[in-house]
């Protein structure tokens, strides 16, 4: 049972590239979500999906987007790299949208 | 006003000493709470969550105050391996929200 897993751990982007970081769990969780992190500030949600085809937009959409085609795999795709997304970035996945959230163990993207 | 707030700190203690975090959350009709612990670079852990009468795991304790929307963490008996960012962490429609996190660097 590996949880919730991200990759890659690392990523250095250009500006307007695009790329998409993978998250998978395998805890049958119907509730997924991303959120970033910036060095010394708490947890911000980028998109959420309560389930296979269903997502919906978190604090911080913009610049980002999202699918969820499985229950397990819930991508997030960067189109047009900036450096304002410069942060690491945290999958999660929950039974419940208000019970204990598991974490991925984060991809950091640098973006110059 | 931010929807949780914390005490960013950081908090510098001797091993053994006993430390309290607090964190006020402004929406009153929040039903769960949690405290997650964060590593360095690390992905966030729940430590605990938060009952209305209040839990204790060990050297940990935490408190709701739902009148005043607060909520404590206690840790006794401060270890080295206690240092780590706590994350005060409440639920605001449907969703979990967490505060920036209070840093804690326990010192021999």
């Amino acid at each position: 049972n590996a949880g919730v897993t991200q990759t890659p751990k690392f990523r250095i982007l250009k500006i307007g590239q695009s790329m998409t970081l993978q998250c998978a769990q395998d805890m049958n969780h119907n509730y997924m979500y991303w959120y970033r992190q910036d060095p010394g500030m708490g947890l911000k949600l980028i998109y959420y999906s309560v389930g296979a085809g269903i997502t919906d937009k978190g604090e911080v959409p913009n610049g980002y987007n999202v699918s969820r085609s499985t229950t397990e795999d819930f991508p997030l795709r960067l189109e047009l790299a900036a450096p304002s997304q410069t942060s690491v970035y945290f999958c999660a996945s929950s039974q419940g949208t208000t019970d204990t959230q598991y974490f991925g163990p984060g991809t950091r993207l640098t973006v110059l | 006003r931010k929807e949780v707030e914390q005490d960013p700190g950081p908090f510098n203690v001797p091993e053994g000493a006993t430390v309290a975090f607090n964190c006020t959350y402004s929406n009153s009709a929040s039903q769960s709470f949690f405290w997650y612990r964060q590593d360095c670079r690390k992905e966030p852990k729940l430590l605990m969550s938060v009952y209305s009468s209040g839990n204790e795991d060990g050297r940990f304790t935490a408190q709701l105050n739902r009148a005043s929307q607060y909520i404590s963490l206690l840790i006794r008996d401060s270890k080295l391996s206690d240092s780590a960012t706590y994350l005060c962490v409440v639920t605001s429609a449907g969703k979990l929200i967490f505060g920036q996190g209070t840093e804690l660097s326990v010192k021999p």
